[in-house]
């Protein structure tokens, strides 16, 4: 149990373009999701808790209007990066809460961007 | 500001020996830690979670907690090569609201 998807694994695109990422757990129902950023041999980054059905809340330096959260269902939350450049290539990890189980974070196998 | 602080490593023991990792906490108002393994190139994965003074064993897992210390271990039993990734310890405050992660030690397993 408590098994999270991200969609895609990798991706590569173009500097300016946009990118979304899904995060979804497949068999509960998470009230809360995370998104983090693993930069190589560095430790995993916050950028913003999602919460079901309210705004996002981003981390201290976390562009909101660039890095966009929807949390739209209880098994789904989005990630869109938008405008793209080289430097928001990284490896990017969603983790979800399941409802009943208020402390454990579960990841998703995270999506690896590289913006060329 | 709220920290997690481990030793970076790496952290290197020899097959079959004990590895011991350790983390401090700098909020004492945290209630709730937990142990993930991530290896290279992966996703965390969580091994224990851990809520309670004293220990908690898990197969070959062993987490520790000390609030008075504010100090939280993980002693990995019967190293094998396996094992030989970044162990992260997080923490979450009493409100269930701020997880903080340590910037995770490297383990390597020696064969």
């Amino acid at each position: 149990g408590a098994v999270v998807s991200q969609h895609p694994s990798r991706v590569i695109c173009k500097s300016g373009t946009s990118v979304k990422i899904e995060c979804r757990s497949l068999d509960f129902q998470a009230t809360t999701m995370f998104w983090y950023r693993q930069f190589p041999k560095q430790s995993l980054m916050l950028m913003a808790t999602s919460n079901e059905g309210s705004k996002a809340t981003y981390e201290q330096g976390v562009e909101k209007d660039k890095f966009l959260i929807n949390h739209a269902s209880l098994t789904l939350s989005t990630l869109t990066v938008t405008s793209a450049h080289p430097e928001d290539s990284s490896f990017y990890i969603c983790s979800a809460i399941p409802i009943n189980n208020s402390y454990e974070q579960y990841f998703g196998p995270g999506t690896r961007l590289t913006v060329t | 500001q709220k920290e997690v602080e481990q030793n970076s490593g790496p952290l290197s023991v020899p097959e079959g020996a004990i590895a011991s990792l350790n983390c401090t906490y700098s909020d004492r108002g945290s209630q709730s830690f937990f142990w993930y393994r991530q290896y290279s190139g992966k996703s965390p994965e969580l091994i224990m979670s851990i809520y309670s003074n004293g220990d908690k064993e898990d197969g070959r897992f062993t987490a520790q907690l000390n609030k008075a210390s504010q100090y939280v271990s993980l002693l990995i039993r019967d190293s094998q090569p396996s094992d030989s990734a970044t162990y992260l310890c997080a923490g979450l405050d009493n409100y269930g609201q701020n997880f903080v992660f340590g910037p995770g030690t490297r383990l390597s397993v020696l064969p």
